[in-house]
């Protein structure tokens, strides 16, 4: 079951705040957070696993809302090497479930 | 840390010719391992992955196979490519579900 993001693209000046969503439609075990960058493999972020957890990278965080279903990343005072495509990846609930789907992604554009 | 390791980085190959990519991980015993694959700015399909030695989970249905023929090795393998098969191959190793999921450096196989 293939996460949403949203959105598609977002075009920041450096400094600027931005906010990339993630839900599903069905109760999710876990959310991962990645950052690609072109011609390269993604890198982790963060993972989040409970319920309204928010965890904190830099100027990076995360926030997990269980019981929509829903998570949300977040980039402070972006940087121009915050730019890439990121990616949210989901678990859903329930045992046995070892699934790790990915959303479509979200390119980032920082410029000067 | 768990060190993930996948090659070739590049390949180029005929249609019809058969394929094997293998990834090895250190650090880490009996992870769940898995392999997505990557079309041309597009997002990250799941094709299969395996949580022990000889389990293995398919997610899409085509003329790819893979095989974990050690606990810490994990098989890409087709007899036949199609020109459709071409894309970024990803290996990926987690030590359990709440564990991050981590990615090797990928193999860019371009179908001819």
């Amino acid at each position: 079951q293939q996460p949403v993001q949203s959105p598609q693209a977002v075009i920041l000046r450096e400094g600027e705040d931005a906010v990339i969503n993630c839900s599903s439609s069905k109760a999710l075990y876990s959310v991962h957070w990645y950052r690609q960058k072109h011609g390269e493999a993604p890198v982790f972020l963060m993972i989040l696993l409970k319920g309204g957890e928010q965890k904190g990278h830099e100027k990076i965080s995360a926030s997990f809302n269980e019981k929509k279903q829903q998570s949300s990343l977040y980039l402070t005072a972006s940087q121009l090497s915050y730019s890439g495509t990121y990616f949210c990846g989901t678990e859903l609930a329930g045992a046995g479930s070892y699934q790790l789907t990915f959303g479509k992604g979200t390119k980032l554009s920082v410029i000067p | 840390s768990q060190t993930i390791h996948q090659w070739p980085a590049t390949l180029v190959q005929p249609v019809g010719s058969p394929l094997s990519l293998e990834c090895t991980v250190e650090g880490t015993s009996n992870p769940n391992l898995y392999w997505y694959r990557q079309a041309a700015g597009r997002g990250l399909q799941l094709l299969f992955y395996s949580v022990g030695i000889g389990q293995i989970s398919s997610e899409v249905p085509q003329n790819l196979s893979a095989s974990r023929p050690q606990d810490r090795q994990f098989i890409l393998s087709s007899k036949k490519l199609l020109l459709s098969d071409s894309g970024f191959y990803l290996c990926a190793s987690r030590r359990d579900r709440d564990s991050p999921l981590h990615f090797g450096n990928g193999t860019r196989l371009t179908v001819t």
